[in-house]
């Protein structure tokens, strides 16, 4: 069965500063794919970024980073230069490619963006 | 920018009482999930489809909760009768195909059970 845990229920970062925000999984299979979403208080949740189980690079999208380690299973979300708007839920997922391909989601993490 | 649509984005009803929220994809996206996120927690699949067939229902409370996509579109999710533990926010996600594909997120609809 698939796992995601994300330990840190809140983190605080100050403006213009790096934050990461943990995610580890647990998989017996080869093949999936680790994705990051953002959900801001209005509820909608907002793609990121993803990270294949095959991808040699680290993924990355403007500000936002996958430091992807695959022995240790783990894929943390790294965020520069971090802005006020940063300020959400963060979600971790993975999808195994096998069977019916359904995404499991963490629990979260509240990121809060100090000025 | 194509989005994924779902009505109502709240709803308030009482217990014992039938709810059905609406959803309608991205144009084009085969793939369908419905997930309930209860306050707090990470989001939860309740039903997968691939066009108009159930891929996976395994999550489903099917005793009061159904759903349907008929012509591989649009779908519907109903709850009957609701329960007080049925108050969370109800996302509707589409993607091309079931694959590697990114899954984008309708705006949800908050549903509290009173």
């Amino acid at each position: 069965a698939q796992k995601i845990t994300q330990t840190q229920p809140g983190m605080f970062v100050q403006e213009k500063e790096a934050v990461t925000l943990d995610c580890t999984y647990d998989t017996s299979d080869q093949s999936y794919g680790l994705f990051w979403y953002k959900q801001p208080s209005s509820g909608e949740m907002i793609f990121l970024i993803y990270q294949g189980s095959y991808d040699e690079q680290n993924a990355t999208e403007g500000r936002y980073s996958l430091n992807f380690q695959k022995a240790r299973k783990s894929a943390n979300l790294v965020i520069s230069a971090s802005q006020l708007g940063d300020s959400a839920m963060y979600f971790c997922a993975m999808r195994e490619l096998g069977g019916n391909n359904d995404m499991r989601f963490g629990a979260g993490t509240r990121l809060t963006v100090k000025p | 920018e194509a989005e994924v649509a779902q009505s109502p984005r709240y709803k308030i009803t009482e217990k014992s009482q039938a709810v059905a929220f609406w959803c309608d994809p991205i144009s084009g996206h085969a793939t369908l999930y419905w997930y309930r996120q209860i306050l707090g927690q990470g989001p939860e699949l309740l039903v997968q489809f691939q066009d108009e067939s159930v891929v996976d229902d395994s999550q489903l409370p099917k005793d009061r909760f159904s759903a349907e996509r008929l012509k591989g579109v649009d779908s519907t999710l109903k709850i009957q009768p609701a329960e007080l533990g049925d108050s969370a926010m109800y996302l509707c996600a589409s993607a091309r195909g079931p694959g590697q594909d990114e899954q984008y997120f309708g705006p949800g609809t908050r549903l509290t059970v009173t």
